[in-house]
C-alpha cells in the first residue's frame, strides 16, 4: 500500500524560509508523480505543481511559478515544497498527492501540512 | 488555466439522486477521458471517488457514478445518504501546465 507522510503543522514568521516534505513509501519511485495542492481556509483545491521522481520533470501552475520550488530526493523517497520568503498569504493547508505515471488520478493523498505564517 | 466550473451547492433528500456538473473546455474535460472526482469531508483528506470519467476504485460505493458529454463531466450520487454530505471536486487532465486542473468545488447538503 502506497502511503504519503507529511508533517502536520509548520509555524513561521513572514520573511522566513520553509521546506515541507512528503515521504513516499510502498511504491517504486521510478514511475511516480507527486503533486502539491493548496487549500486556503474555507476554499477549494488548487494545483501548485507536479514532479516526476524518476527524472525530476517539474511542472508548475502559472499562479505558483516563481513563488515556490518543488523538488524530489529519490535517495530518501521524499518530495519537497519550499518557499524562500514566506508571506502571511501563504498560510494554508498543503497536501501532496501521488499518481502512478501513465495514470490520470491521484491516490493516495498525504494528511496535509498546515502552514501558518504570522508575526 | 481557469478552474473548471461546478455549481457551488447541490442538495437533496435521503434516497434521492443528485448530479454535480463539471464544465471545462476542449483543452481539458472535452479533450480527454481523464476526469476524476474527489470527496472531501470537513477537516478530512480528499478521497478519490471516480477516475477516467466512469471508473470506481475498489471500495467506493456503487452509488457514485461518473459520465461525460462534450465539455461537461458529471458525478451522480444515487440513494443519497447523510454521510454523502461533503465537498466534491472534479479534476481533469489539461494540456496546460501543470497538466491538471480542479473544479471550483460543490458542497452537497443532505436535507
Amino acid at each position: 500500500e502506497v502511503q504519503l507522510e507529511q508533517p502536520g503543522v509548520e509555524v513561521k514568521k513572514p520573511g522566513e524560509s520553509l521546506k515541507i516534505s512528503c515521504k513516499v513509501s510502498g511504491y517504486s519511485l521510478t514511475s511516480y508523480w507527486i503533486g502539491w495542492v493548496r487549500q486556503m481556509p474555507g476554499k477549494g483545491l488548487e494545483w501548485m505543481g507536479l514532479i516526476h521522481f524518476a527524472d525530476s520533470d517539474t511542472r508548475y501552475s502559472p499562479s505558483f511559478r516563481g513563488q515556490v520550488t518543488i523538488s524530489a530526493d529519490k535517495s530518501i523517497s521524499t518530495a519537497h515544497l519550499q518557499w524562500s520568503s514566506l508571506k502571511a498569504s501563504d498560510s494554508a493547508l498543503y497536501y501532496c498527492a501521488g499518481a502512478v505515471a501513465g495514470t490520470s488520478w491521484f491516490d493516495p493523498w498525504g494528511q496535509g501540512t498546515l502552514v501558518t505564517v504570522s508575526s | 488555466q481557469s478552474a473548471l466550473t461546478q455549481p457551488a451547492s447541490v442538495s437533496g433528500s435521503p434516497g434521492q439522486s443528485i448530479t454535480i456538473s463539471c464544465t471545462g473546455t476542449s483543452r481539458d474535460v472535452g479533450g480527454h477521458n481523464y476526469v476524476s472526482w474527489y470527496q472531501q469531508h470537513p477537516g478530512k483528506v480528499p478521497k478519490l471517488l471516480i477516475y477516467d470519467v466512469t471508473n470506481r476504485p475498489s471500495g467506493v460505493s456503487n452509488r457514485f457514478s461518473g459520465s461525460k458529454s462534450g465539455n461537461t463531466a458529471s458525478l451522480t450520487i444515487s440513494g443519497l445518504q447523510a454521510e454523502d454530505e461533503a465537498d466534491y471536486y472534479c479534476n481533469s487532465y489539461t494540456s496546460s501546465s501543470p497538466n491538471y486542473v480542479f473544479g471550483t468545488g460543490t458542497k452537497v447538503t443532505v436535507l
